[in-house]
């Protein structure tokens, strides 16, 4: 069965300091790959996807990811956080053949001014 | 461009009793997934519908039961409530065939006491 981890629960990063959150996925095949961002008491946000071709994928509100299959990984990335960055961060992955989301437990993102 | 909407915002019911949630997909999309987000986790898979069936469950007992109309919204049914259900429902709705990406609603905050 698919799972995705996310080994950081709960991550702090100071205003305008770059930004990396892990996600590891393990699946038989390659899946088709997302980060989704959630603020408290709200749905989800796709930040960005993966699906084919460039494994360096541009998502919304400057966040990027990388896609790495030999090492199962699609870390999300950004080079400047902005304090409206805060909020709990999702990995997911979804077979090639269905639209069902399997997700991580997620990363809670605090910024410091 | 209509997103996906979800009724009620907020529910109070108690244990034992029996919930109704509702899901307005997005314009052009036929496919509707329901997740259930508890708190401090990561959303899990229900159930998906497409042409009005079911098309793919999660590890949920029968007593979640849903439905899909004509003009493809959906509800979710949820029997002799626990208080475990206490959760986030989130509806999300996609475009059979096309790359499957999800559109997230709000979500419904089911409170069983």
């Amino acid at each position: 069965a698919q799972s995705v981890t996310q080994p950081d629960i709960h991550i702090t990063v100071s205003e305008g300091a770059s930004l990396e959150l892990r996600c590891n996925y393990s699946y038989g095949a390659t899946p088709y790959l997302f980060w989704y961002v959630q603020s408290p008491g709200q749905g989800l946000q796709l930040l960005l996807k993966y699906f084919s071709g460039d494994t360096l994928v541009q998502g919304i509100k400057g966040f990027e990811a990388e896609f790495k299959r030999s090492q199962s990984s699609f870390n999300l990335r950004k080079p400047s956080v902005h304090w409206s960055d805060a909020a709990e961060y999702f990995c997911a992955v979804q077979p090639r053949t269905a639209s069902k989301l399997t997700f991580g437990t997620g990363t809670r993102l605090q910024v410091t001014l | 461009e209509t997103g996906v909407t979800q009724s009620p915002t907020h529910l109070i019911k108690t244990r034992g009793q029996q919930v109704t949630l509702r899901c307005s997909s997005q314009s052009g999309h036929n496919t509707v997934s329901w997740y259930q987000q508890a708190l401090g986790q990561g959303p899990q898979f229900i159930f998906q519908y497409y042409r009005e069936e079911e098309n793919g469950r999660g590890n949920f007992p029968p007593r979640f039961s849903g439905l899909q109309f004509p003009n493809y919204s959906s509800e979710l049914n949820v029997n002799a409530l626990e208080l475990d259900d206490s959760a986030l429902y989130l509806c999300a709705s996609s475009r059979w065939g096309d790359s499957y990406e999800q559109y997230f609603g709000p979500g419904t905050r089911l409170t069983v006491t």
